[in-house]
């Protein structure tokens, strides 16, 4: 089992539509979340961190439970422009600090 | 934020040969990670490049395979050699900034190399 795990991909919503990402993590040591995005064909970039009282940019919206170690991302409105594949992922520093990437999962915006 | 550059950007080669891959970094960090991202996949670290001493892989990568060379604190390479089709991936340079638990991660472009 993959220490950080997403929904499987692709997902394919309408424009203004609101779309929903899980991701669950393992290891209870896990301190810090992120959510990247990447672009085909390029590297990712940070879209948000994640904090215990929930965030929100604009129409993304990040919350964690650390109970369930569980992660998500709401976009509400959809834009073509979102079109992407999202990662979720945790940092942790148990045996050195590391960064464990999710597989991502990939989101169309049809207009 | 962090700039990063890679080269080349993209590459086409034959079984048996190596390539190097070059990242240059707009201001000096202690570390500098390289990455895999196979096609369809998610990112795997190779290893961290330290400078003034040996890189430090990660399980399953040797150095034999991956050299890295870190001459100062703005530059490093990665050397990928011997290659097969199976090292057919994109390449990234990264680098962290902030504390470990406000750290951001800055990528390279990647780069793209396919295996013949």
């Amino acid at each position: 089992r993959k220490e950080v795990e997403q929904d499987p991909g692709p997902f394919n919503v309408p424009e203004g539509a609101t779309v929903a990402f899980n991701c669950t993590y393992s290891n209870s040591a896990s301190q810090s979340f992120f959510w990247y995005r990447q672009d085909c064909r390029k590297e990712p970039k940070l879209l948000m961190s994640v904090y215990s009282s929930g965030n929100e940019d604009g129409r993304f919206t990040a919350q964690l439970n650390r109970a369930s170690q569980y992660i998500s991302l709401l976009i509400r409105d959809s834009k073509l422009s979102d079109s992407a594949t999202y990662l979720c992922v945790v940092t942790r520093n148990t045996g050195g600090f590391k960064t464990i990437f999710g597989a991502g999962t990939r989101l169309f915006v049809k207009a | 934020s962090a700039v990063i550059s890679q080269k080349p950007s993209r590459d086409i080669c034959q079984r048996g040969t190596s390539l190097t891959i070059q990242c240059q970094v707009d201001s000096q960090v202690t570390m500098m990670f390289w990455y895999r991202q196979q096609p369809g996949q998610s990112l795997t670290l190779i290893a961290t490049a330290n400078q003034g001493s040996e890189a430090t892989y990660e399980s399953g990568f040797v150095i034999d395979k991956f050299p890295i060379s870190r001459p100062n604190l703005t530059f490093s390479t990665l050397t990928v050699s011997n290659m097969s089709p199976e090292d057919s991936s994109i390449y990234l340079c990264s680098v962290r900034r902030g504390t470990e638990v406000a750290v951001e991660q800055f990528f390279g472009p990647g780069t793209r190399l396919t295996v013949l």
